[in-house]
């Protein structure tokens, strides 16, 4: 099985502006979750979806939202971007539930 | 809430010997699952070994082993014959079934392996 994919790998946005992450979990898996990785705060969770609903989610501003599709790809989308949501986006697929896959991550960059 | 501290920002072992990472969390609930991952420099997040709490025998995956102390509510990582390629940040994790996916990670322990 292939594994999880995530694009871009990297994105480099100004202040202000809004972006958009993707991700494709494993084939079969129908929840994804999506984590930001920063130094100073670690791996932190934002939300996950599960057929194509919210089911979880982390304490993160409303900039920060999600969707996911009915082929269980998800995007997650950061709008009015700020210097401090530079960080690496990971994206995780389960089949249902804590038993996760990780995809390479997305590194964005705000300037 | 949860919580899941690694209290060793930095280790290191010489190649062919054995290091382990600690790792104590903190949980009310009694059915959970607790996982090691592993982050190369490339980033990419590698499940190297997962314990269900429910199980008392501790998990095993090839050079990799845990010692799950439940009542203590701590979960160490022992890598045998540590290699180079084992060089990496080492992230404790804990998360539930009824949780969905919502994982709670530690600050990690960055692992140098010396030849």
């Amino acid at each position: 099985k292939a594994g999880v994919t995530q694009t871009p790998r990297y994105l480099i946005k100004t202040r202000g502006q809004q972006v958009t992450l993707s991700c494709s979990p494993i084939s079969g898996h129908r929840s994804v979750s999506w984590y930001q990785q920063t130094p100073g705060q670690g791996l932190q969770f934002l939300f996950e979806y599960f057929s194509e609903t919210q089911r979880n989610k982390g304490n993160f501003p409303g900039r920060f939202s999600g969707r996911q599709f009915s082929n269980s790809r998800s995007e997650m989308n950061v709008s009015t971007l700020e210097l401090g949501d530079s960080a690496l986006y990971l994206c995780a697929s389960s089949f249902s539930g804590a038993f996760q896959f990780f995809g390479p991550g997305t590194r964005l960059t705000v300037l | 809430a949860q919580t899941v501290t690694q209290s060793q920002p930095e280790m290191s072992v010489q190649e062919a010997e054995t290091v382990t990472l600690s790792c104590t969390y903190d949980t009310s609930e009694s059915d959970y699952y607790l996982f090691w991952y592993k982050q190369p420099p490339s980033r990419q997040m590698i499940l190297v070994i997962r314990q269900e709490a429910y199980k008392q025998q501790n998990a095993t995956e090839n050079r990799f082993s845990v010692n799950f102390q439940k009542a203590a509510k701590s979960f160490s990582l022992k890598i045998s014959d540590s290699q180079l390629g084992d060089a990496a940040m080492y992230f404790c994790a804990y998360g539930r079934e009824t949780s969905g996916s919502r994982l709670t990670f530690g600050e990690g322990t960055q692992l140098t392996v010396n030849p």
